[in-house]
């Protein structure tokens, strides 16, 4: 597509519920980024995807939230049993290009977010 | 931890000014650096890349960097009131790592 589409824009949901987040990077975007951001904050590093696979998922703050790329396009991001504290703008972005390669370094087209609220 | 430290702000300028926002950062080996504007409510959008020590210009945007201080910067000239959002600084580790680090962002208001 055009830019990066993600859904849903909006989600509220319970505490204790279970909760996907989906991402359409830009047609040829190889590389794949989850953001979270809070209100005042700048965007956390969740996971960073290299085709279908997580080439560093160390920001992920623990095993409730996972995150796939089966075909190396669409991701999707679970977050199991949702808490209050995971209440956050969820950004995705892609990139053609994923590793450093000096000046020519991958830059990051950050999708519209979705906007989670766990009540 | 790597780390990218920014002043929140919020930076009052006046229309016509010159607007200057910094940012450190922790890891020595960084290799590209980046500045986003994110207006509130909106996802951050890409205003300059920088990887080389000195300044590189594009329009009213002026991106500076220095290695060796561990710092960059972003200028912006005849600042309109157009330009007020948050500004975000975003740095990427050398080697194989891809992700960026962004600080929390300096609020930008620019007055008529």
């Amino acid at each position: 597509g055009a830019g990066v589409s993600q859904t849903p824009s909006n989600k509220v949901t319970e505490k204790g519920k279970y909760v996907e987040l989906r991402c359409d990077p830009i047609s040829g975007h190889t590389a794949l980024y989850w953001y979270r951001q809070s209100l005042g904050q700048g965007p956390e590093f969740l996971i960073y995807f290299q085709g279908t696979g997580a080439a560093d998922d160390s920001g992920l703050p623990n095993d409730r939230f996972f995150a796939v790329r089966p075909e190396g396009s669409v991701s999707t991001l679970k977050i199991q049993r949702t808490e209050r504290g995971d209440s956050a703008v969820y950004l995705c972005a892609s990139s053609l290009k994923g590793r450093n390669r000096g000046s020519g370094a991958n830059v990051l087209t950050f999708g519209a977010g979705s906007r989670l609220t766990v009540l | 931890q790597k780390e990218v430290e920014q002043n929140s702000g919020p930076l009052s300028v006046p229309e016509g000014a010159i607007a200057s926002l910094n940012c450190t950062y922790s890891d020595r080996v960084s290799q590209s650096f980046f500045w986003y504007r994110q207006y509130s409510g909106k996802s951050p959008e890409l205003i300059m890349s920088i990887y080389s020590n000195g300044d590189k210009e594009d329009g009213r945007f002026t991106a500076q960097l220095n290695k060796a201080s561990q710092y960059v910067s972003l200028l912006i000239r005849d600042s309109q009131p157009s330009d007020s959002a948050t500004y975000l600084c975003a740095v990427k580790g050398g080697g194989s790592q891809g992700n960026l680090i962004f600080g929390k962002g300096t609020k930008l208001s620019v007055k008529p």
